[in-house]
């Protein structure tokens, strides 16, 4: 069975760091791309990053680039994704999800249940 | 504003047919695939129709997607209490960027 577990959220002040981290379990990771989806409370989804299965190629949405760093560690079927300098509108559920196949960026098979990350003073 | 516009709202009583629509432009929509995703309140995301008309294993085939240009559509037929959730379109974009609709919240009268 494929399993997603995110981890890592929580309430940081604005300007503060974040990582966090999906583990995978139940399916070959590293054959995989990966990526990070967001929702804000009571808002929609909103892509934010994703990674190809070998590490290779990455990819930002506009509103965290410079500030969002997606990373993965085949070795520990984890993935990562490194927030820098938050801001309030970072505030959200951030999602980790699986697609499928090494390449693709969309779409998502598997999601996890998401971790919460406020960020407020 | 999301790229990929959606109406923010659908209804439908038990039985009906009722259409989600999702628009886009050439770099996204209009030279990629198309995919739905259902939620409901509370859960993750659910993959209901990938490359513009597939379902995946499992997902019924009273939910049915099609595209045409820059837009596309989810389509729900014999509609039932539990299709009551939220619905979102969301298609890879040529500049290097996934998008999702705003979403459409489906209210089942």
């Amino acid at each position: 069975e494929v399993q997603l577990e995110e981890s890592g959220g929580g309430l940081v002040q604005p300007g503060g760091s974040l990582r966090l981290s999906c583990a995978a379990s139940g399916f070959t990771f590293s054959s995989y791309a990966m990526s990070w989806v967001r929702q804000a409370p009571g808002k929609g989804l909103e892509w934010v990053s994703a990674m190809s299965a070998s590490g290779d190629n990455t990819y930002h949405a506009d509103s965290v680039k410079g500030r969002f760093t997606i990373s993965r560690d085949n070795s520990k079927n984890t993935l990562y994704l490194q927030m820098n300098r938050l801001r309030a509108e970072d505030t959200a559920v951030y999602y980790c999800a699986k697609t499928i196949s090494p390449a693709a960026k969309l779409p998502f098979d598997y999601w996890g249940q998401g971790t919460l990350v406020t960020v407020s003073s | 504003q999301s790229v990929l516009t959606q109406p923010p709202s659908a209804s439908g009583t038990p039985g009906q047919r009722v259409t989600i629509s999702c628009s886009g432009s050439s770099s996204n929509i209009g030279s990629n695939y198309v995919y739905w995703y259902q939620q409901l309140p509370g859960t993750a995301p659910k993959l209901l129709i990938y490359r513009n008309n597939q379902r995946p294993s499992g997902v019924p085939d009273r939910f049915s997607g099609s595209k045409s240009g820059t837009s596309a559509s989810l389509a729900i037929s014999g509609l039932r209490s539990e299709d009551e959730a939220d619905y979102y379109c969301a298609a890879w974009d040529d500049r290097l960027s996934g998008l999702f609709g705003g979403g459409t919240k489906l209210t089942v009268l």
